[in-house]
């Protein structure tokens, strides 16, 4: 079964500082991978997604993700963090087989905490 | 574009009360989901469908919940009756291809 493993609950940065969020995911084929932004009482917001091709993704808000079949991992990174960054990230990967095609699995998150 | 509409923001209710979201989409998505999500963890899928009927309804509690999209449009999440643990984040999502969802703000219930 697909599944998604998000290591850091919390992770805290200095503003301007690198950031790299972890995901590790359990497929047995090429997955679609996706990246999710949640911030307080709002909904999700779709960062990135990885269908095929390059595996280096850029997306929105300045983030990247690189997928590493080899590793199973869809790492968000930014080089520089902002304090608008905080938030919750969720790394969701898509459900391919069976009556739930198209629909997303998604990781526990990891709530991104900014210092100034 | 219009985003996914979602009410209530919010519900506060007893247990063994009833209760009921509405969710309206993205003009011309055909497949619309619902998903919980418990404080702390991510979305999970409740129901989806494909214009008006269900794709995928495995993680529906049954006895306690339903859902309907009528003419394909617009839907409907019921419990009834609710429990402690049906306190959560609602969220409502369309999509009119696979895999490119689009989130409304969700419904935050909680259950006393």
């Amino acid at each position: 079964a697909q599944s998604v493993t998000q290591p850091d609950i919390h992770i805290t940065v200095s503003e301007g500082a690198s950031l790299e969020l972890r995901c590790n995911y359990s497929y047995g084929a090429t997955p679609y991978l996706f990246w999710y932004v949640q911030s307080p009482g709002q909904g999700l917001q779709l960062l990135l997604k990885y269908f095929s091709g390059d595996t280096l993704v850029q997306g929105i808000k300045g983030f990247e993700a690189e997928f590493k079949r080899s590793q199973s991992s869809f790492n968000l990174r930014k080089p520089s963090v902002h304090w608008s960054d905080a938030a919750e990230y969720f790394c969701a990967v898509g459900a391919t087989s069976g009556g739930s095609q198209g629909n997303l699995i998604f990781g526990k998150g990891t709530k991104l905490s900014v210092k100034p | 574009e219009a985003g996914v509409a979602q009410s209530p923001r919010y519900k506060i209710i007893e247990k063994r009360q009833s209760v009921a979201f509405w969710c309206n989409p993205i003009s011309g998505h055909a497949t619309l989901y619902w998903y919980q999500q418990i404080l702390g963890q991510g979305p999970k899928l409740l129901i989806q469908f494909q214009n008006n009927g269900v794709v995928d309804d495995s993680q529906l509690p049954k006895d306690r919940f339903s859902a309907e999209r009528l003419k394909g449009v617009d839907s409907t999440l019921k419990i009834q009756p609710a429990k402690l643990e049906d306190s959560a984040v609602y969220l409502c999502a369309s999509s009119s291809t696979g895999f490119t969802l689009h989130f409304g703000n969700g419904t935050r219930l909680t259950v006393t």
